[in-house]
């Protein structure tokens, strides 16, 4: 049973260039949500996707967007790269909108220079 | 607004002994669920144990139990028996209910353990 894959592990990008970053959910699972973790901090909740249209979101600019397949994988692509995007993207998936437990995957680090 | 507070930035402890990790919360809520991840080096957040609001005993799991003390709005994490394995980043985190039915999780900024031989 696999769990939450996401890809690529590593990243580097130079500052206004965009990224595209991918998300398989743990088998059975339905909904996906991304986090950002700047180093040093907590993860913070960027969006949640559910039936293939964005659900929540959480204080992060336009610039992050993101998108869910019907086979329930997810992409959050973020535009105009910042230095401060520099970060462990994180994505989690669970059963249902309401699940209350998040599987995480192991991130993707983003550097932007 | 919802916080969750960790007030140890980092830990150390003896394998073989127990330690406790801190985690303070402030809710307006009546129903919230609480969270302790563990995230070692490489990345992955891996949930360790859940206490909801209105859950009467302190959950368990294995080596981990929550000592939930809902007067106090605090949640600390007990590990017993610290294995060299047990080294890394702890959160705590609690789930925000959004409208919809739809919940996010919000993290304090964790704890670095640390167990020595």
């Amino acid at each position: 049973d696999a769990g939450v894959t996401q890809s690529p592990t590593h990243l580097i990008k130079t500052r206004g260039q965009q990224v595209t970053l991918r998300c398989s959910p743990k088998s059975g699972h339905d909904t996906v949500s991304w986090y950002q973790q700047a180093l040093g901090q907590g993860p913070q909740f960027i969006f949640q996707y559910y039936e293939e249209e964005e659900r929540q979101r959480g204080n992060f600019p336009d610039r992050f967007s993101g998108h869910q397949f019907p086979n329930y994988s997810s992409e959050l692509n973020v535009n105009a790269l910042l230095l401060g995007d520099s970060a462990l993207y994180l994505c989690a998936s669970s059963l249902g909108v309401g699940g209350e437990k998040l599987f995480f995957g192991s991130g993707t680090q983003l550097s932007v220079l | 607004a919802q916080k969750i507070t960790q007030t140890q930035p980092g830990m150390f402890v003896q394998e073989k002994e127990a330690v406790t990790l801190d985690c303070t919360y402030d809710t307006s809520d009546q129903s919230y669920g609480l969270f302790w991840y563990k995230q070692p080096s490489s990345g992955e957040m891996i949930f360790l144990i859940y206490q909801g609001s209105y859950d009467e005993q302190n959950a368990t799991e294995g080596r981990y139990s929550l000592n939930f003390q809902k007067a106090r709005k605090s949640a600390n994490l007990v590990i017993s028996a610290s294995q060299l394995g047990d080294s890394a980043m702890y959160f705590c985190a609690m789930r925000e209910s959004l409208s919809g039915g739809y919940n996010k999780l919000i993290f304090g900024a964790g704890t670095r353990l640390a167990v020595h031989p």
